[in-house]
């Protein structure tokens, strides 16, 4: 059972359009972290979200956390093609007690046309 | 320096050989991680190290053996791989409170080695 769902999966937009990706799990979790990765490359901590109800942002990103903290949602305005690539959403494992590491949602591959 | 190298950063090798992945950072963080990612897939936990003892094996195969020889160090040493086991290979590290050693869940990740086993 997949403990974060990510959607959409993939996403295809041009330049200067904006979007939202969704982060959802019938679990709660202490935190929820956002993560950005290119090909061939190892993950990148975005942010880290913490109390329920949260909003961060982050230039032309915004971050928030579900009052319940079970869910998250990144937007981001005005897409750049920079902003190409595989976003995931990871959280401490709410099944195991004390040690938490990670565990990812399947990602969403963002591409963005110029 | 909130840094974590893998090296190498590409590796190709026979289902014979041994080798090593290596992994390094220096943020004094004491929980360090191997994940595997395959290609348009998440990454999977497959080892934890806490205090640089093994705290987590996520049901890894033998031929997959890590090694944590101190708290700055990470090592995975590779022996009769299949070519299934091709994949990017990715190192983490994150802070664990002191007390109650919990792991943060901020974990900040190596470029990771692209392993091709042929």
């Amino acid at each position: 059972t997949q403990l974060l769902e990510q959607s959409p999966q993939f996403l295809s937009i041009q330049e200067g359009e904006n979007l939202t990706v969704y982060c959802n799990s019938s679990s709660v979790f202490s935190s929820l972290q956002w993560y950005r990765q290119e090909p061939g490359e190892g993950p990148v901590l975005l942010v880290t979200v913490v109390t329920g109800g949260e909003v961060k942002k982050l230039k032309r990103l915004t971050f928030q956390f579900g009052d319940a903290r079970k869910d998250s949602s990144l937007h981001i305005t005005a897409a750049q093609p920079g902003d190409t690539g595989l976003y995931l959403c990871a959280g401490g494992n709410p099944r195991t007690s004390g040690n938490t590491p990670l565990v990812f949602g399947k990602g969403t591959r963002l591409s963005v046309i110029a | 320096d909130t840094e974590v190298t893998q090296t190498p950063k590409h590796l190709v090798m026979g289902m014979t050989n041994k080798k090593s992945l290596k992994c390094e950072q220096h943020m004094g963080h004491r929980a360090m991680y191997w994940y595997k990612q395959k290609a348009k897939k998440p990454p999977e936990l497959m080892f934890v190290y806490s205090y640089e003892k093994l705290s987590i094996n996520e049901s890894v195969p033998s031929r997959f053996s890590p090694e944590c020889p101190n708290s700055s160090l990470l090592n995975l040493h590779l022996h009769a791989l299949q070519p299934e086991d091709s994949a990017l290979y990715l190192c983490a590290s994150s802070q664990v409170s002191g007390d109650s050693h919990t792991m943060n869940t901020e974990a900040f990740f190596g470029q990771g080695t692209r392993l091709t086993v042929v």
